[in-house]
């Protein structure tokens, strides 16, 4: 079955850096695009970044982009979140998700990692 | 961005009520609508895809309806583990946008 399991959240100050993993297991990983989704406490959900299933595109939020960076490696099946010039309003749970459709970006999310919570 | 308004932001209903959740898209988006169910402390879990498909293993009393820029998401009879939040997706166009979620709890 689909496992998507998230990494490397914790406390950091304002100003510094962060790297989020998220191991992906039970279906062919170099065939879909993922994505980064957050949400902040008690608000909604927040779409951050996605990254194609060969690793060439890459999209990032207005809120995100320039500070952070979402790479892949399909060697250890493993999606990854750079996150630079942290800002108290990145304090978020960070959700990895994997796209809705193979190899195509469908830009919905059908499999979801339980989120890991960053706070700046 | 395409704004998507859910209505209403929260509701309560009883055990059994039909309940119905709207989401309005600022612009078409054909059917590229998804629903999502999060309960507290939980990751959020998609219940239908394209704006009327069920997703594999979600009980058949939620159905989705709609095209272009009015969508609903309905619960035909509403079970004790039904109550939770729920938000639609657009996916038509970057960035994917989510409505800002409806609460439904217990009257």
């Amino acid at each position: 079955q689909v496992q998507l399991v998230e990494s490397g959240g914790g406390v950091v100050q304002p100003g510094r850096s962060l790297r989020l993993s998220c191991a992906a297991s039970g279906f062919t990983f170099s065939s879909y695009g993922m994505h980064w989704v957050r949400q902040a406490p008690g608000k909604g959900l927040e779409w951050v970044a996605v990254i194609s299933h060969d690793g060439r595109n890459k999209y990032y939020a207005d809120s995100v982009k320039g500070r952070f960076t979402i790479s892949r490696d399909k060697s250890k099946n493993t999606l990854h979140l750079q996150m630079n010039s942290l800002r108290a309003e990145d304090t978020a749970v960070y959700y990895c998700a994997r796209d809705g459709r193979v190899v195509t970006l469908n830009l919905s999310f059908d499999y979801w990692g339980q989120g890991t919570l960053v706070t700046v | 961005d395409i704004q998507m308004t859910q209505s209403p932001s929260s509701l309560s209903a009883s055990v059994g009520d039909r309940v119905i959740i709207t989401c309005r898209a600022s612009q078409g988006i054909t059917n590229d609508l998804g629903w999502y169910q999060q309960k507290p402390g939980k990751a959020p879990k998609r219940l239908i895809y394209a704006a009327s498909n069920l997703q594999s293993g979600v009980p058949s009393r939620f159905s989705g309806s709609g095209s272009g820029t009015e969508f609903t998401l309905t619960i035909s009879s509403l079970q004790p583990e039904d109550f939770a939040t729920y938000y639609c997706l657009q996916h038509n166009s970057y960035p994917p946008t989510f409505g800002q979620g409806t609460k439904v709890d217990i009257k």
